[in-house]
């Protein structure tokens, strides 16, 4: 069974600062792998998926991620955070064929500083 | 252009109460799923319906049950409900045909509490 584990419980960025979220998933294939976000009492919104091919994808709101097979890794990056990107982010992961439900990580909450 | 739609939002219960908690989608979407979410949890699964008809556990599924009851309905239900069971819940969807439709749509979630 697939797991995911993020490795940073919270982190505080100045605005303008890059940001480097970490997402460590255990999958025995090459697996879908995704990024949501969720601003306080909201549901969460995805941000970013990985299936195959290109290993750095983007996203909505100016967040890419890459996949490195060899970490077994797919952090979530922005080059400039905006006071409007503190939330909570998660990362999940899929298996290839069959069900298409998703394990999820236990989220970053992301703070940033003015 | 709802996309998934949970009822209630909110819900307060007395433990032993029942309740059930609704979702619809108007996607089209094959397969469906309820979350409970809690903090420093995350997501976890409770039970998903992987297309019309069927319904499959997943991983804290005590306590809960669900009937999918057409395509774009999924329904759980809490038949005598625990303060444990104080959550928010999310409802999701997501096409059902593999590959590159693959991920879900969130409904904005029911906040239980039970006392």
């Amino acid at each position: 069974a697939q797991s995911v584990t993020q490795p940073d419980i919270h982190i505080t960025v100045s605005e303008g600062a890059s940001l480097e979220l970490r997402c460590n998933y255990s999958y025995g294939a090459t697996p879908y792998l995704f990024w949501y976000v969720q601003s306080p009492g909201q549901g969460l919104q995805l941000l970013l998926k990985y299936f195959s091919g290109d290993t750095l994808v983007q996203g909505i709101k100016g967040f890419e991620a890459e996949f490195k097979r060899s970490q077994s890794s797919f952090n979530l990056r922005k080059p400039s955070v905006h006071w409007s990107d503190a939330a909570e982010y998660f990362c999940a992961v899929g298996a290839r064929g069959g069900s298409e439900k998703l394990v999820f990580g236990k989220g970053t909450k992301l703070t940033v500083n003015p | 252009n709802a996309g998934v739609t949970q009822t209630p939002k909110f819900q307060v219960l007395k433990t032993g109460q029942s309740m059930t908690l609704q979702c619809a989608q108007d996607m089209n979407h094959n397969s469906m799923y309820w979350y409970r979410q809690d903090p420093g949890m995350g997501l976890r699964l409770i039970y998903y319906s992987a297309s019309e008809g069927t319904t499959d556990k997943g991983e804290v599924p005590n306590g809960y049950n669900v009937s999918r009851l057409n395509k774009r309905e999924f329904s759980l239900r809490l038949e005598s409900a625990a303060p444990s069971q104080t959550s928010v819940y999310f409802c999701a969807s997501s096409p059902g045909t593999g590959a590159t439709n693959y991920g879900y749509t969130f409904g904005s979630g029911t906040r239980l509490t039970v006392v």
